[in-house]
């Protein structure tokens, strides 16, 4: 079954404007979320990551925001640089596992 | 300061066939992952271990088999090779008490074709 879900495949925007990337989770027991940053040919790295208990948390032009009642969280990037194109997965921390969606490929066009 | 190492890069095999992917970490970190990837899939969980000695089934454990003899190494092992296990395959690791965000850090992958 799959517990974290990131429904769109791929999103394009342009430089300078806001990229709004979104997951959606059935398991409430989740206690931590992350994001994950991929480029071709690497593995995954880690973006930022909220608690279960907060609802926003902000690292530079990265924001995450989580709706716990809707069971929804989503990366915001503003501004998007040419750079942050990448596939960008969403993670959820279970009781000792961790759970990604599909991903999703951000193109950002100068 | 190599991180999360995985060997090898890329492999081929038939059908059948059987190999170990490697995966050691430099770090310390008790806990260790394995996903693969698949087009549109995202990374599916295959195994992980929480310590030297445990292991546990992820998402995706059939077909494969893992050890942890040691902190800093996890191989998987394919039994029986079989076209659905073509895949890129990505070893983790983090360090974790149970409470915390636990992030992992990732190996390069290793892309794995079974013909």
């Amino acid at each position: 079954d799959q517990q974290v879900k990131q429904n769109s495949p791929s999103l394009s925007v342009q430089e300078g404007r806001i990229s709004i990337l979104n997951c959606d989770y059935t398991n409430s027991m989740f206690d931590y979320f992350l994001w994950y940053k991929k480029y071709p040919a690497e593995g995954p790295t880690f973006l930022i990551s909220i608690s279960s208990i907060k609802d926003k948390n902000e690292d530079g032009r990265f924001t995450v925001f989580l709706n716990k009642s809707a069971k929804h969280l989503s990366l915001h990037i503003v501004p998007s640089q040419p750079g942050d194109s990448a596939v960008y997965f969403c993670a959820a921390k279970g009781n000792n596992d961790m759970r990604f969606g599909a991903g999703t490929r951000l193109t950002v066009k100068p | 300061n190599a991180g999360v190492t995985q060997t090898p890069k890329f492999r081929i095999l038939k059908i059948g066939q059987s190999m170990t992917l490697q995966c050691t970490q430099d770090m310390n970190h008790n806990y260790m992952y394995w996903y693969r990837q698949d087009p549109g899939m995202g990374l599916k969980l295959i195994y992980y271990s929480v310590g030297a000695g445990i292991t546990d089934k992820g998402e995706v454990p059939n077909g494969y088999n893992v050890s942890r003899s040691t902190t800093e190494d996890f191989p998987l092992r394919l039994e029986l090779a079989a076209p659905s296990q073509t895949s890129v395959y990505f070893c983790a690791s983090s360090y974790s008490r149970g409470a915390g965000a636990n992030v992992l850090t990732f190996g390069a992958g290793s892309r794995l074709t079974v013909l």
